[in-house]
């Protein structure tokens, strides 16, 4: 089965630096997600997207949070400056039309801020 | 705002053990209701999704849910469960118009042979 990829795997920085995780969706799905996941807790919605489009970047951090998906196919979500609160797995989903239809979701990318 | 809620954050049974897991959601507009799993070292999964009609949905690996408009509720069950059960489950809810997702916060279930 087709899956979503993501890289790296895992990711160690220190406060102030500079982040940047990758995503590669299933071929031909047009809706993509970046979800933020803390231990313990639900994966919280960062960003949508609808081909290159943002559908909803509400509950982004625009301050230091950019996302995009220039061609509309593989997605990169960056942080600068990463903060001791950005340590979380970082999810990447993607589905054929929305969220209306099945998830598909990537390994993740577990970031440690030092 | 939008919100899904999960009642248990840690549930322990052991096998043959009937299980409800539950959820109710706060969404404005016509939702759609999944609940997700995640088995130990594997990706999120679909586990049943909620759209129209029969409230009761049948999903994978004998799963059932059911939809209670009247109180927000979409709760997870199943008669007799397994070892293998042992996940975190999320119950999740959709706008229909939009597609955006959100999650509850997830119960972990720990089933012990």
């Amino acid at each position: 089965e087709a899956e979503v990829a993501q890289s790296p795997r895992y990711k160690i920085t220190e406060k102030s630096q500079a982040v940047a995780f990758w995503c590669d969706p299933i071929s031909g799905h047009a809706t993509l997600y970046w979800y933020r996941q803390i231990l313990g807790q639900g994966p919280e919605l960062l960003v949508q997207f609808q081909d290159e489009s943002v559908v909803d970047d509400s509950q982004l951090p625009k301050d230091r949070f950019s996302a995009e998906r220039l061609k509309g196919v593989d997605s990169t979500l960056k942080i600068q400056p990463a903060e001791l609160g950005d340590s979380a797995m970082y999810l990447c989903a993607s589905s054929f039309r929305d969220g209306n239809e099945k998830l598909f979701f990537g390994s993740g990318t577990q970031l440690s801020v030092l | 705002a939008q919100s899904v809620s999960q009642h248990n954050h840690h549930v322990i049974l052991s096998e043959a053990a009937s299980l409800e897991l539950g959820c109710n959601y706060s969404y404005g507009g016509t939702v759609n209701l999944f609940w997700y799993v995640q088995y130990p070292g594997q990706h999120l999964q679909l586990l049943l999704k909620y759209f129209s009609g029969d409230p009761l949905v049948k999903g994978i690996k004998g799963f059932e849910a059911e939809f209670i408009k009247s109180k927000f509720s979409f709760n997870l069950r199943k008669p007799s469960v397994q070892w293998s059960d042992t996940a975190e489950y999320f119950c999740a809810a959709g706008s229909s118009n939009t597609g955006k997702l959100i999650f509850g916060q997830g119960t972990t279930l720990q089933v012990k042979p």
